[in-house]
């Protein structure tokens, strides 16, 4: 089966850049979404189709994707940023999610 | 808006069934998939499965298929996870979210609020 790979910890310093990857096998042929799960709270969506942001999320959130690897960038830390976040592709008829990385505040 | 509400928490016994709903609100239920995802305690999302709102249709991942069952009710916009002979490690938080774009489930969102499941003797 499809497998997602994700840091499982980064750490930033407020105000500092937080840089999460997620590799997998031709991921670049396949759409990543990426979603925030804050403890106790159900995940919500905050990039998809590898760039695109909801409404309501703020624009310190973008994502990229280069080769077999794709990035969600949190700009300008914030504290509330603290979070597990988790990739997820559609392969074939089936939905996948990444391993998980938590983002700490120091 | 879009909501998502699930049912409460089950406690089962091994061996046991479990059904879970997910009535859902301010969107056209029967044009979106509805996908099934779980989460095990301290552990990360686990993609079950997802059934057409248009005409039913399913997949599952595999581990899944032949324990679990996802069915709805276009009258009342309301789906349901049915998962059976429930061993210990099925013990979770149990998520429904709407899987998007309309027709063609790509990303979920929103989600529900979860429901917990726990299995023990």
């Amino acid at each position: 089966s499809y497998v997602l790979t994700q840091p499982p910890s980064v750490s930033v310093a407020p105000g500092n850049t937080a840089t999460i990857t997620c590799g997998g096998n031709n991921i670049g042929s396949n759409s990543v979404h990426w979603y925030q799960q804050k403890p106790g709270q159900a995940p919500v969506l905050v990039i998809y189709y590898d760039r695109d942001r909801p409404s309501g999320i703020p624009d310190r959130f973008s994502g990229s994707k280069s080769g077999d690897t794709a990035t969600l960038t949190i700009r300008w830390v914030e504290a509330g940023d603290e979070a597990d976040y988790y990739c997820q592709v559609r392969d074939g008829d089936s939905g996948v999610f990444g391993t998980g990385t938590k983002v700490t505040v120091l | 808006q879009v909501q998502l509400v699930q049912s409460g928490t089950e406690v089962k016994v091994p061996g046991a069934s479990v059904k879970v709903s997910c009535k859902t609100s301010g969107y056209s239920f029967t044009s979106y998939f509805l996908t099934w995802v779980r989460q095990a305690p301290g552990q990360g999302l686990e993609w079950m499965g997802w059934i057409s709102g248009y005409n039913g249709n399913t997949d599952y991942e595999q581990k899944f298929r032949g324990r679990v069952t996802l069915t709805m009710d276009t009258s009342t916009s309301t789906a349901y996870m049915e998962l059976t002979n429930l061993r210990s490690d099925d013990t979770a938080v149990y998520y429904c979210a709407r899987a998007g774009p309309s027709f063609n489930p790509n990303w979920f969102a929103p989600w529900g609020q979860g429901t917990q499941v726990t299995v023990s003797s």
